[in-house]
């Protein structure tokens, strides 16, 4: 089945770590998003990507890194400069101008 | 800068009653999107509104959009509990050149 799969599930990092959250999709999508949420709050842009090999910045990127080397995948690094990175990451994709627009499951990341 | 807002942002409603969640957005936009948000979970596609005049309806749930005065409603008619959870709006430019922007949410609580 088609669909965008994130992992882990679930991931914990102590204080100074960066940690990598994969999110991959075999939709043939050309653009690709990785969004923040906080409890309770909604979803803030962090990273975004329209083809392979650039990505822009959105309203949150300080802190975090992305790539996207191919197009089906679109790996977001949490860095140590992050200092809040407690929050539920989901991660979308969709076709250039389509109408819609798929989510992952998510990945909940909690600091130790 | 494109912003969304919602409201309202908590709405406790009894079951059987009806009510109306609405969503602003402060520039022109091509597309209008509702999701629901179950906790814990990854975001559900409701709606996606493409026109001015634009209605839709799935079960008990009816959104419409009106361009001119930027605004898209949720209206939900005899509610119950199983529609229990969280309602996001978001909104996209450029024929979807540009990712979604998204309100905070309304968090939907139906009480016997």
């Amino acid at each position: 089945d088609g669909g965008i799969t994130q992992s882990p599930k679930y991931l914990f990092r102590k204080e100074g770590q960066n940690v990598t959250l994969s999110c991959e999709q075999n939709l043939n999508h050309d653009a690709m998003y990785w969004y923040r949420q906080d409890p309770g709050q909604g979803l803030r842009l962090i990273y975004y990507s329209q083809i392979v090999n650039d990505f822009q910045k959105g309203d949150i990127a300080e802190g975090y890194s992305v790539s996207r080397e191919k197009k089906e995948s679109f790996p977001l690094t949490v860095t140590s400069a992050q200092k809040n990175p407690t929050a539920f990451y989901l991660c979308a994709s969709r076709i250039i101008s389509g109408n819609t627009i798929y989510f992952g499951e998510g990945s909940w990341l909690t600091v130790v | 800068e494109l912003k969304v807002e919602q409201n309202p942002l908590f709405l406790s409603m009894q079951e059987g009653k009806n009510y109306t969640i609405y969503c602003n957005y402060s520039t022109t936009s091509d597309r209008l999107y509702w999701y629901r948000q179950d906790p814990g979970k990854s975001l559900e596609s409701l709606f996606v509104l493409l026109s001015n005049g634009a209605v839709k309806q799935e079960g008990r749930l009816m959104a419409s959009l009106d361009t001119k005065a930027r605004l898209s409603t949720l209206h939900i008619t005899a509610a119950v509990h199983d529609l229990s959870a969280t309602y996001f709006c978001a909104v996209t430019q450029n024929s979807g050149n540009t990712p979604l922007v998204f309100g905070k949410g309304t968090r939907l609580s139906v009480i016997a």
